[in-house]
């Protein structure tokens, strides 16, 4: 089963408009963590944010914020003021494993345009 | 800041040649994963190690192994390649107590 699901293959947004990819998951675990990252044509794979299931507030970081609803198990990256630069692929990722090894499960990702 | 650097960038094989992908993690940093991203696909692990051990493993064929040497840095060796093989491999390192993973540039795997 799909345990991280990314239902917008592609999204087209205006520059300077904010923007929200969304991203839901399942997990049995009490403890797990959710990130993003974002990948440009380029290829690398650039880490942006990360969400604790403990924590209490909401990870921001600059211009991007995670929105995170524990109950319906959606940890959704905001992008505020968008910008050419964030034209990407966005990925999606939830750790799992026992401690020490903790990989990475990914969505299929979302690929971000914004147009000027 | 010192970034993950993986050699090569990029690496043109022959079918059922062998390949060996290196890895230096961040300096400090006591993880080291690899993934593979086919083309249009998300990363798909393959295996990590934890304090030069081995500490999980994921959909790695038969024909690849890694290991994690004294100084931290790790290596993938793929023999017996297949066309299959063709994809972007990633390393990622991490720190812990904290669960950020920090990719490299990762190298990209042409097999023809």
């Amino acid at each position: 089963a799909q345990k991280i699901t990314q239902t917008q293959p592609g999204m087209f947004v205006q520059e300077k408009e904010a923007v929200t990819l969304d991203c839901t998951y399942d997990t049995s675990d009490q403890s797990y963590g959710l990130f993003w990252y974002k990948q440009p044509s380029s290829g690398e794979m650039i880490f942006l944010i990360y969400q604790g299931s403990y924590d209490e507030q909401n990870a921001t970081e600059g211009r991007y914020s995670l929105n995170f609803q524990k109950a319906r198990k959606s940890a959704n990256l905001v992008i505020s003021a968008s910008q050419l630069g964030d034209s990407a692929m966005y990925f999606c990722a939830m750790r799992e494993g026992q401690a020490g090894a903790q990989k990475l499960v990914f969505g299929q990702g979302t690929r971000l345009t914004i147009n000027p | 800041a010192a970034g993950v650097i993986q050699s090569p960038r990029h690496l043109i094989k022959e079918k059922r040649e062998t390949a060996t992908l290196k890895c230096y993690p961040i300096p400090r940093h006591d993880t080291v994963y690899w993934y593979q991203q086919g083309p249009g696909q998300d990363p798909q692990f393959l295996i990590s190690f934890y304090e030069k051990m081995q500490s999980d493993k994921g959909s790695i064929p038969d024909r690849f192994s890694a290991q994690q040497f004294s100084d931290y840095h790790s290596e993938l060796n793929m023999s017996s390649l297949e066309l299959g093989d063709s994809a972007l491999y990633f390393c990622a390192s991490r720190g812990a107590p904290r669960y950020e993973q920090f990719f490299g540039p990762g190298t990209r795997l042409t097999v023809l």
